[in-house]
């Protein structure tokens, strides 16, 4: 079975700091792994997502996300944070084969939070 | 392009009484997910279609809760009788395929329900 976990409820931070925010993974065989962004009533917005090849993933808005598989770890950061970026996050999780072929695992989510 | 469109946005209902969803996947997208998202958590998948096809049902609740896609495009989903544990929101998504590697998601804007 294919999990994932958000180990913090929320994250604070002051506008201009850098912003992380953690995602660790558990799944069979080779993940794919992305990130998506929910704002107050409105859905899921796609971020970003490793497939394979480089560890860094750039994606939406300046955000960056690490894979690291000895860590089962695909941690969110952004260098700058803005006050705009205060929403939800959720990490999410795919197996590339096997019985969760195609079936996405979603994190508890992250509220960040981006203080002036 | 249009994305994925859902209505009712917002829905009050009480206990034992009937709802349904509909949503229209991003135009071109085979596959179709609903998904309940109960608040403080990740979206939790509920049905996945490939074209009219049903792929995965493992986590709907079927004895109250249906789904159909009957010409492959725009989906339906129903809850009767509703329960006071179906208040949440409920997300569409589409794709353009169920697997491989660019399968990511495209989120609607949701239907919250509250039952009373």
């Amino acid at each position: 079975a294919q999990s994932v976990a958000q180990p913090e409820d929320q994250v604070n931070v002051a506008e201009g700091n850098p912003l992380t925010v953690k995602c660790t993974y558990s799944v069979s065989g080779n993940p794919y792994l992305f990130w998506y962004v929910q704002y107050p009533n409105r859905g899921l917005q796609f971020l970003l997502k490793y497939i394979t090849g480089d560890n860094l993933v750039k994606g939406s808005y300046g955000f960056e996300a690490e894979f690291n598989k000895s860590q089962t770890s695909f941690h969110l950061k952004k260098p700058s944070a803005l006050v705009s970026d205060s929403a939800l996050y959720f990490c999410a999780v795919r197996a590339s084969y096997g019985d969760s072929w195609g079936k996405l695992q979603f994190g508890a989510g992250t509220q960040v939070v981006v203080t002036p | 392009e249009a994305g994925v469109a859902q209505s009712p946005r917002y829905k009050i209902i009480e206990k034992r009484q009937s709802v349904a969803f509909w949503c229209n996947p991003i135009s071109g997208h085979a596959t179709l997910y609903w998904y309940q998202q109960i608040l403080g958590q990740g979206p939790k998948l509920l049905i996945q279609f490939q074209n009219n096809g049903v792929v995965d049902d493992s986590q709907l609740p079927k004895d109250r809760f249906s789904a159909e896609r009957l010409k492959g495009v725009d989906s339906t989903l129903k809850i009767q009788p509703a329960k006071l544990e179906d208040s949440a929101v409920y997300l569409c998504a589409s794709s353009l395929q169920a697997g491989g590697r660019h399968n990511e998601q495209f989120f609607g804007p949701g239907t919250r329900l509250t039952v009373l």
